[in-house]
């Protein structure tokens, strides 16, 4: 079946540490793969975007996400992160649905990435 | 450019009421996806136009909700017969170009809706 897996549901880690944001995609074809973000009480920005290509792309506000083919992932990582990173990340697949004209964009549970305070 | 308007941001409604949720995609914008947001389910796609044609409707309950886009400049979800368990924060996107390639979606503040 195909599916997008965000395998954490929280991250938290120190301000001015790394952050790396695990995903995983279950699709026959390579997808258009996507992180978007949702700050508290807003809509959901996108972040980065891959298709093909370099496998390492950059991303606004310093993000930067990695594909693999081998290991069917798109993680999101970022050197130091701020208190204004605090948000839920979404990763999101889109992929032709045979015989549908669908290629409508799957979203993953998300994961809320925090500050220790 | 006011970005994806949504409307009404908070709605309240009694069991078994109509829900009627609006979406006024950014002009120029030839796709409009609705999504579901809860806690447990995450975000659940329900269903997208391409220059208000209906493309896939496949997460769309099938008794009580439908969608709609008559104009370019905005689209409907209906939820007839409201039960509790279609409470929910129901998000609007639109996309400048999404057909042979997948381009950015621009999301709404969404709509609340709680059903008492």
């Amino acid at each position: 079946a195909q599916s997008v897996t965000q395998p954490d549901a929280r991250v938290t880690v120190s301000e001015g540490a790394s952050l790396q944001l695990r995903c995983k995609y279950s699709y026959s074809a390579t997808p258009y793969l996507f992180w978007y973000v949702q700050y508290p009480r807003q809509g959901l920005q996108m972040l980065l975007k891959y298709y093909s290509g370099d496998p390492v792309v950059q991303g606004v506000n310093g993000f930067e996400a990695e594909f693999s083919k081998s290991d069917s992932s798109f993680h999101l990582r970022k050197a130091s992160v701020h208190w204004s990173d605090s948000a839920v990340y979404f990763c999101a697949v889109s992929v032709d649905l045979p015989g549908t004209g669908s290629n409508r964009l799957t979203f993953g549970k998300g994961t809320k990435f925090s500050l220790i305070p | 450019n006011a970005g994806v308007i949504q409307t009404p941001r908070h709605k309240v409604t009694g069991k078994g009421q109509e829900a009627t949720l609006w979406c006024e995609p950014i002009s120029g914008h030839s796709a409009v996806f609705w999504y579901r947001q809860t806690i447990v389910q995450g975000l659940e796609f329900l269903t997208y136009f391409r220059n208000q044609a209906p493309i896939d409707d496949s997460g769309m309950p099938k008794e009580r909700f439908s969608a709609q886009m008559p104009n370019q400049s905005h689209s409907t979800l209906k939820i007839q017969s409201t039960q509790p368990q279609d409470s929910a924060v129901y998000l609007c996107a639109s996309s400048p170009d999404w057909g042979a390639s997948a381009e950015t979606l621009y999301f709404g503040s969404g709509t609340r809706l709680t059903v008492l």
